[in-house]
């Protein structure tokens, strides 16, 4: 079975803080993802990584940046931390994807981690 | 720009009864659809995936179609069970390399009352 797990499921912070969320896939996937997910909103992808020392940018990048120093861990940072980033925070990961039709294999979710800043 | 919209957004039903998720999409050119379930508190987690020679497929009480034509898809439950209190979220994903990235559909909330 994948397993993705991820380092709180809830977190609450200050205004200003920096924030770390660590994502851990013991399934040798080369690609991980970060999401937020908000009410009414769904998931929106904040990066992505594809190798080691490689990611990038999503659909709202802003605020964050993320570290990937070794293939089964996706970090995403919080510089500092702004009440509007107060939302669930889901990371996924999945195998190769196949180049030559692009096609994505199923992503694993992991549990979700509720950030809180207040 | 790709985009999955799902209908409705909500959805409440009496145990015991079927339903049908709708899920329209402009994703182009199309590789494959999934449908998650996401229970609350929890991460998505796959239900069916259809590529674009299937036009259903099932997992146990789900039942999902795809009209590639109409660019069109819904998850069918049948004999609605309270474990199916979730959220439904279709997500579709482009078939070149430059935009490999699934698109998500904002997902349907369905509550089921006993």
């Amino acid at each position: 079975d994948v397993k993705v797990t991820q380092s709180s499921r809830y977190l609450v912070k200050r205004t200003g803080e920096k924030v770390f969320l660590e994502c851990v896939q013991d399934m040798d996937h080369e690609n991980m993802f970060w999401y937020r997910q908000d009410p009414g909103l769904g998931l929106r992808l904040i990066y992505f990584s594809y190798d080691v020392k490689m990611k990038e940018k999503g659909d709202i990048p802003e605020g964050y940046s993320v570290s990937r120093e070794k293939k089964e861990r996706f970090s995403l940072i919080l510089e500092s931390a702004s009440t509007n980033q107060t939302s669930m925070y889901l990371c996924a990961s999945s195998s190769s994807i196949d180049r030559d039709r692009g096609e994505l294999y199923e992503q694993y979710f992991g549990p979700g981690t509720r950030l809180t800043v207040t | 720009k790709n985009q999955v919209e799902q209908s409705p957004q909500s959805l409440i039903i009496l145990e015991g009864k079927n339903c049908t998720l709708q899920c329209n999409y402009t994703v182009s050119p199309f590789s494959n659809l999934r449908w998650y379930k996401q229970d609350t508190g929890r991460g998505p987690v796959s239900l069916t995936i259809m590529t674009f020679s299937e036009n259903t497929k099932s997992n146990g009480r789900y039942t999902a179609t795809l009209d590639a034509d109409t660019k069109q898809s819904s998850l069918h439950i049948t004999a609605s069970q309270l474990s199916d209190s979730a959220s439904y979220i279709c997500v579709v994903s482009a078939s070149t390399g430059g935009s490999y990235i699934p698109t998500f559909g904002r997902g349907t909330s369905l509550i089921v009352h006993p």
